[in-house]
């Protein structure tokens, strides 16, 4: 079964600085998408960022961007310059595929805080 | 280019009784995925519909049901309410279904909060 393990229930980081929040995940497919979704205080899930498995490149999205390691099945997110917009919740998940059929499969979040 | 609507926001109902949540999709998004999300199961997947058919359901009681219309909106219903049916309610919707593997980005509503006394 796919899983998606966020290992740090909590970052903290200063204002202008940079952060790295981790993501691990588990499957037997070779072709697959990831994402980083944010969710601030109002609940609603943003996207930051994807990644097609297939692309070796790392996807980047202004000061958002990917250290994605295939074969580790790591896909970690860096924010640069950090703002005090960016605190919210962060999720990494997986883009499962059942008989032509998708889902998103959620690791548990990381509760980034930007400290001033 | 609007977002996935979901209506309504916030609502409180009394065990027993049923709800009745509703999600428009991104124009052309053909897709409608409904999360349900608590403190202490995180966010978990409840159905999927794509061209009004049911195509993946989560690991939920029968008593969590939905439905897509011709014009891709969707609701879901649960009957009678339990207090553990308190959550935030996330409909998602994304162009394609799990039959494409590209270019097929999900995006997400703000939520129906649903609160059970």
């Amino acid at each position: 079964a796919q899983t998606v393990t966020q290992s740090q229930p909590e970052m903290s980081v200063q204002e202008a600085e940079t952060v790295t929040l981790s993501c691990t995940y588990d499957t037997s497919e070779s072709d697959y998408y990831l994402f980083w979704y944010k969710q601030p205080p109002s609940r609603q899930m943003i996207l930051v960022i994807r990644q097609e498995a297939y692309k070796q490149q790392n996807a980047t999205e202004n000061r958002f961007s990917v250290n994605f390691q295939k074969a580790a099945k790591s896909f970690s997110l860096k924010i640069s310059d950090s703002q005090l917009g960016d605190a919210a919740m962060y999720f990494c998940a997986y883009r499962v595929i059942i008989q032509g059929a998708q889902k998103l499969v959620f690791g548990q979040g990381t509760r980034l805080t930007i400290n001033p | 280019k609007a977002g996935v609507t979901q209506t309504p926001r916030y609502l409180i109902k009394t065990r027993g009784q049923q709800v009745t949540l509703s999600c428009s999709p991104i124009s052309g998004h053909r897709s409608v995925s409904w999360y349900q999300q608590t403190p202490g199961q995180g966010l978990q997947f409840l159905f999927e519909y794509f061209s009004e058919t049911q195509r993946n359901k989560g690991n939920f009681p029968g008593r969590f049901s939905g439905r897509q219309f011709s014009n891709s909106r969707s609701e879901m219903n649960v009957s009678t309410l339990e207090l553990g049916d308190s959550a935030l309610y996330l409909c998602a919707s994304s162009r394609l279904t799990g039959t494409s593997n590209s270019g097929n980005t999900i995006y997400f509503g703000e939520g129906s909060w649903l609160t059970v006394v």
